[in-house]
């Protein structure tokens, strides 16, 4: 069973609409947590790293928040731009060797 | 430099070739990470090398061979390979396995075997 879920699986929105995606983990111990926007073909690249102590984290048009508590994150993406679209994956390290889990991805099209 | 460079981008290979991938970085990075991804699913660790030493083997068949000449550079060597190991091969470094500063990836190398 994946300690990662993420939702919704995929999602099409409209140029200039704001959405909200979802990450919810059961890794435990937790050392942090990032979102990944990858787009088709290419490698991962990072948005926001957020440990234990932060529930906010701004990347220009993204902000990430996290309960820690509820082990709960979202990605709140504004405005968004054709760019946008994009697979967005959610990833939490564990404290041990640092081995990370993936979720499955949340993949965002965006529409004119 | 931040990044980390893969190189080739794609490459089509027969199942009695051998091929090797590379990546590259000149962060001073000490951990460098292979990972093996298949559409629209999540990458899965392959193999961690700290410090020009595998440390970690996710029970990859030997087919895969992984390779760290220096701290700036990952191979992974391929033979006898089968058509479901079709994917994209990623390559990430960080500043070592403990601290992920820096955790970056590279942009992959989209592997077609036929």
């Amino acid at each position: 069973k994946n300690q990662v879920e993420q939702s919704p699986q995929s999602l099409i929105i409209l140029e200039g609409k704001n959405c909200t995606l979802q990450c919810n983990y059961t890794v435990s111990p937790f050392s942090n947590l990032r979102w990944y926007k990858q787009d088709t073909g290419r490698g991962p690249v990072s948005l926001t790293i957020m440990t234990f102590s932060e529930n906010t984290k701004s990347n220009g048009r993204y902000t990430a928040t996290l309960d820690a508590d509820t082990k709960q994150s979202s990605l709140h993406i504004t405005a968004s731009q054709l760019s946008d679209s994009a697979s967005y994956i959610c990833v939490v390290r564990t404290d041990s060797w640092g081995k990370l889990q993936f979720g499955a991805g949340t993949q965002v099209v965006v529409t004119p | 430099d931040t990044e980390v460079t893969q190189t080739p981008k794609h490459l089509v290979m027969g199942m009695t070739n051998k091929k090797s991938l590379k990546c590259e970085q000149h962060m001073g990075h000490r951990a460098m990470y292979w990972y093996k991804q298949k559409a629209k699913k999540p990458p899965e660790l392959m193999f961690v090398y700290s410090y020009e030493k595998l440390s970690i083997n996710e029970s990859v068949p030997s087919r895969f061979s992984p390779e760290c000449p220096n701290s700036s550079l990952l191979n992974l060597h391929l033979h006898a390979l089968q058509p479901e190991d079709s994917a994209l091969y990623l390559c990430a470094s960080s500043q070592d396995r403990s601290r992920e500063h820096g955790y970056t990836f590279g942009s992959g190398t989209r592997l077609t075997v036929v």
